[in-house]
């Protein structure tokens, strides 16, 4: 059973570009989460998903940031216009419906030249 | 806004000794997990504790959540190198919604 995916695990944008990035949950998983860890700081939470649904986007900046979980494919987390401050590891994690315990995925560690 | 804090924040030891870590807060936690994360990796899963007073073993590991649900430690017997790691202590407050909140971890090193 595949673990959770994230791709690309590495990714480098200008200040100004786009940058989208990937979560596939695990098999069966319906809930996905993601978070942000910046430098010298812990893993912040960002968004909580279901399938065609947000359900928490408490923890994301409201501009340049979106977030999205069809219900075919995977979870995209969108940053548009990209500034320095938004380098970071962005990790993604998923849970079956009804459990607590959330498995993550390797990160994309995003850096904005 | 519940916290986590974490001690100590970084730990250097000798291989075949003994320690712990602690994970503290002033609000109560429905469950509280446990991860370890390498460098350039995401958090892996060690344990999940969701009872007051819990206990679980998971090989050379102890993992016990405090009575009130508000603490938590992580006791690690005979370290190895191979225990070297990142440990993440992250908890969730309940109710429908699972986010969780993290603490800033203990680095651990241990040295061969």
């Amino acid at each position: 059973n595949a673990g959770v995916m994230q791709n690309p695990r590495h990714l480098v944008r200008r200040r100004g570009q786009e940058a989208r990035l990937r979560c596939s949950p695990m098999k069966g998983h319906s809930h996905v989460y993601w978070y942000r860890q910046l430098p010298e700081e812990g893993l912040k939470f960002m968004v909580y998903l279901q399938k065609e649904n947000i359900i928490d986007e408490s923890g994301m900046p409201k501009e340049r940031f979106s977030a999205e979980f069809p219900k075919e494919g995977p979870s995209i987390l969108r940053i548009q216009q990209v500034v320095r401050g938004d380098s970071a590891a962005y990790f993604c994690a998923s849970s079956p419906q009804g459990w607590k315990t959330q498995y993550f995925g390797p990160g994309t560690r995003l850096l904005v030249l | 806004t519940q916290l986590l804090e974490q001690s100590p924040q970084f730990l250097s030891i000798q291989e075949g000794e003994n320690l712990t870590v602690y994970c503290n807060s002033s609000s109560v936690f429905s469950s509280l997990q446990w991860y370890r994360q390498e460098p350039g990796e995401g958090p892996v899963l060690l344990v999940t504790v969701v009872t007051g007073g819990e206990v679980k073993k998971l090989k050379r590991l102890t993992f016990q959540f405090g009575d009130a649900r508000k603490d938590s430690s992580l006791h690690i017997t005979a370290a190895q190198p191979g225990d070297t790691g990142l440990y993440l202590c992250a908890g969730d407050s309940g109710g429908s919604n699972y986010k969780l909140t993290f603490g800033k971890g203990t680095l651990l090193t241990v040295n061969p």
